[in-house]
């Protein structure tokens, strides 16, 4: 079936600092990718997304590759904020093989202090 | 504009009580989903509908009751048999069929049992 794995554990780091959080899936095919964030209280936004190997996403200073080859999908920031404290979920979607169902890592809360 | 709502923003429930929570999109999506957030847990998904007067089961569907009699709308039930409600539940659409495309989510409502 289709899983995604998130790296554990909370990422605390200081402003201006890089910002990577580690995404790996399982799934057949060449499903695609995302990387949606959720701030506090609130329900989940699109952050970016690719859907072929090799196709790099990127909005707000953030980017992720979809590497075919290490069923990776890795999230980066090379200067991080106090405002992208947040929580940040990778997921797949796969539905040319018979599966339309989103599938999430558990995600990471990220702590960016001033 | 174009979205997703639901309601109310915050429940509470009596135990022993069922109570229904309201998704309505704009969108003209054909596929709905209803998901539960814990703490430390991720998304976990409840139920999903893929087009009208049809929805499947997700991952922890016991305790749990929907309906889709229209496109627009896909509300769910937190029955009295569902033992541990207390939780964050969003609601998501996206388009249908083999389409790759991103879901969007609502804001959420969270259920508190009292």
């Amino acid at each position: 079936g289709n899983s995604v794995t998130q790296m554990e554990g909370p990422v605390t780091l200081s402003e201006e600092a890089f910002l990577t959080i580690n995404c790996t899936y399982t799934a057949t095919g060449y499903p695609s990718l995302f990387w949606y964030v959720q701030y506090p209280g609130e329900g989940l936004q699109l952050l970016l997304k690719a859907t072929k190997a090799d196709d790099k996403g990127s909005n707000k200073g953030f980017e992720a590759t979809y590497r075919k080859e290490t069923t990776s999908f890795h999230l980066e920031k090379g200067s991080v904020q106090v405002s992208d404290s947040a929580v940040y979920f990778c997921a797949l979607r796969n539905p040319s093989y018979g599966n339309n169902r989103l599938a999430f890592g558990k995600g990471n809360q990220v702590v960016v202090i001033p | 504009d174009g979205g997703i709502t639901q309601s109310p923003k915050y429940l509470f429930r009596k135990e022993g009580q069922n109570v229904t929570l309201s998704c309505e999109q704009n969108l003209n999506h054909d596929a709905m989903y209803w998901y539960r957030q814990d703490p430390g847990q991720g998304l976990r998904l409840i139920y999903y509908s893929q087009i009208v007067n049809d929805f499947q089961k997700g991952d922890i569907a016991e305790g749990y009751s929907v309906s889709r009699e229209k496109k627009e709308s896909f509300p769910l039930t937190v029955t009295s048999a569902q033992k541990n409600p207390t939780a964050f539940y969003l609601c998501a659409s996206s388009m249908g069929g083999r389409e790759n495309t991103e879901a969007f989510f609502g804001q959420g409502t969270r259920l508190t049992v009292v």
